[in-house]
């Protein structure tokens, strides 16, 4: 078990690019989470799998957010057309029906700077 | 709307016991959480309290009252380690959905 990991850990965009960042949850895992945080605030959600099914997304997420769980493993979690706003750092987690789904274990995260 | 209220700021000495607050409003409710993120670190999880009542894990414990929408985070023997923030989350719906955070606590223990 060697935790939830994202890459890249940073990502320096310039307003108007496109980005991707992709979380790997602890292996057997079912749910994988996506949120945002910026600085002073907690973390917000932003959208849910289990396994590879979407099953929830915040009304934060608008049309230039997508978020795929193709095979029910990783994820990936795309902006399109980056503002300036988008900039914060994106967290992912995971959880397990084995745990009753209570506890989130969370990545480092990828910390998003668009300019 | 949702919306949960914690203090921004508590202070403390190493060996005290301090309380955080969490006063909810939400849409729903299934259950509270507890979470500490360490500047520059992921959020980890410490407690969950779907029931009335008080959970205790080591030197923290953590208490739910569902009619008032009221929880608290008792830390006890602080240590300087526990210096972090720490978040109040509530799940408005079923466990493993969303989690609505607070804005978070920010602990400073001095010695």
């Amino acid at each position: 078990d060697t935790g939830v990991s994202q890459d890249p850990r940073h990502k320096i965009t310039k307003r108007g690019q496109n980005v991707t960042f992709r979380c790997d949850p602890i292996s057997e895992h079912n749910r994988l989470y996506w949120y945002r945080q910026t600085l002073g605030q907690g973390p917000e959600f932003l959208t849910y799998f289990q396994n590879e099914a979407q099953l929830e997304k915040s009304r934060l997420l608008s049309d230039r957010f997508s978020a795929e769980r193709p095979k029910g493993s990783f994820s990936t979690l795309e902006i399109q057309r980056t503002e300036q706003g988008d900039s914060a750092m994106y967290l992912c987690a995971s959880s397990s029906i084995k745990d009753g789904f209570y506890e989130q274990y969370f990545g480092p995260g990828t910390r998003l700077t668009v300019t | 709307g949702q919306s949960l209220e914690q203090p921004s700021e508590v202070t403390a000495v190493e060996g005290a016991i301090v309380q955080i607050n969490c006063t909810y409003q939400t849409s729903g409710f299934y259950g509270l959480s507890w979470y500490q993120q360490h500047d520059g670190g992921a959020p980890t999880f410490l407690s969950y309290n779907a029931l009335d009542g008080l959970e205790e894990t080591g030197r923290f414990s953590s208490f739910l009252s569902r009619s008032d929408s009221y929880g608290y985070l008792l830390l006890q023997e602080l240590q300087m380690k526990d210096s972090a923030s720490y978040f109040c989350a509530v799940s408005a719906n079923q466990a493993g959905t969303a989690l609505i955070f607070g804005k978070g606590t920010t602990l400073s223990v001095s010695s």
